[in-house]
């Protein structure tokens, strides 16, 4: 069964910083793998999505990278800002299936920039 | 504008009661789901729809109903027999063969 794991849990940093927040996964047979970002007790918004045969994809002041063969992920944040403050959750939509919604989530990782 | 409505924002049962939670979609996808988020955990599938008429069991399904009569809505039934149901619910939807999924606003339900 998939498991995937956020590290750190949370994470407090001054504005302007770059950062890093790692997933990993326990089944490398994935289809695609999605960074999404959620505030307070919102819905969830996606951020980056990467296919498989991908290594990385870019927006903005994001990047996340794929290595799928060890089964990790991380997204990097460049000079981050208070608005960047929230959750950030990492999903896998695993190989073989039919439904491009049946994800797998990590815990996710709580940021906090600040002023 | 597109999106997804999820009712009520917050809701309270009281012990042996069912609610049902409300999921409409003004984005023509074939495909919804249902998710329980935990405080400071991910997301977990209750229950998904790729077609109407037609749904299957997530990871923990039990003591949750669901049903699919119409494209755009998908209710979630929450039943006395779901043992701690007091968590954050999310929506989601996703179009025929496509990657992106979108997320409502969520629904909080408390057990008083």
């Amino acid at each position: 069964k998939q498991e995937v794991t956020q590290i750190p849990a949370a994470l407090s940093v001054p504005e302007g910083e770059n950062l890093v927040l790692n997933c990993s996964f326990t089944d490398s047979a994935i289809y695609n793998l999605q960074w999404f970002r959620q505030d307070p007790g919102k819905g969830l918004t996606s951020l980056l999505l990467i296919q498989s045969s991908q290594r990385e994809q870019t927006s903005g002041r994001l990047n996340a990278s794929l290595d799928k063969s060890s089964g990790r992920s991380t997204l990097y944040i460049a000079a981050s800002q208070p608005g960047d403050s929230a959750t950030y959750l990492c999903a896998v939509l695993n190989a073989g299936g039919t439904s491009y919604g049946k994800l797998t989530f990590g815990q996710g990782t709580i940021l906090t920039v600040h002023p | 504008d597109g999106g997804i409505t999820q009712s009520p924002k917050y809701l309270f049962r009281k012990e042996g009661q069912n609610v049902t939670l409300s999921c409409e979609q003004n984005l023509n996808h074939d495909a919804m789901y249902w998710y329980r988020q935990d405080p400071g955990q991910g997301l977990r599938l209750i229950y998904y729809s790729q077609i109407v008429n037609d749904f299957q069991k997530g990871d923990i399904a039990e003591g949750y109903s669901v049903s699919r009569e119409k494209k755009e809505s998908f209710p979630l039934t929450v039943t006395s027999a779901q043992k701690n149901p007091t968590a954050f619910y999310l929506c989601a939807s996703t179009r025929s063969g496509g990657n992106t999924i979108y997320f409502g606003e969520g629904s909080w339900l408390t057990v008083v």
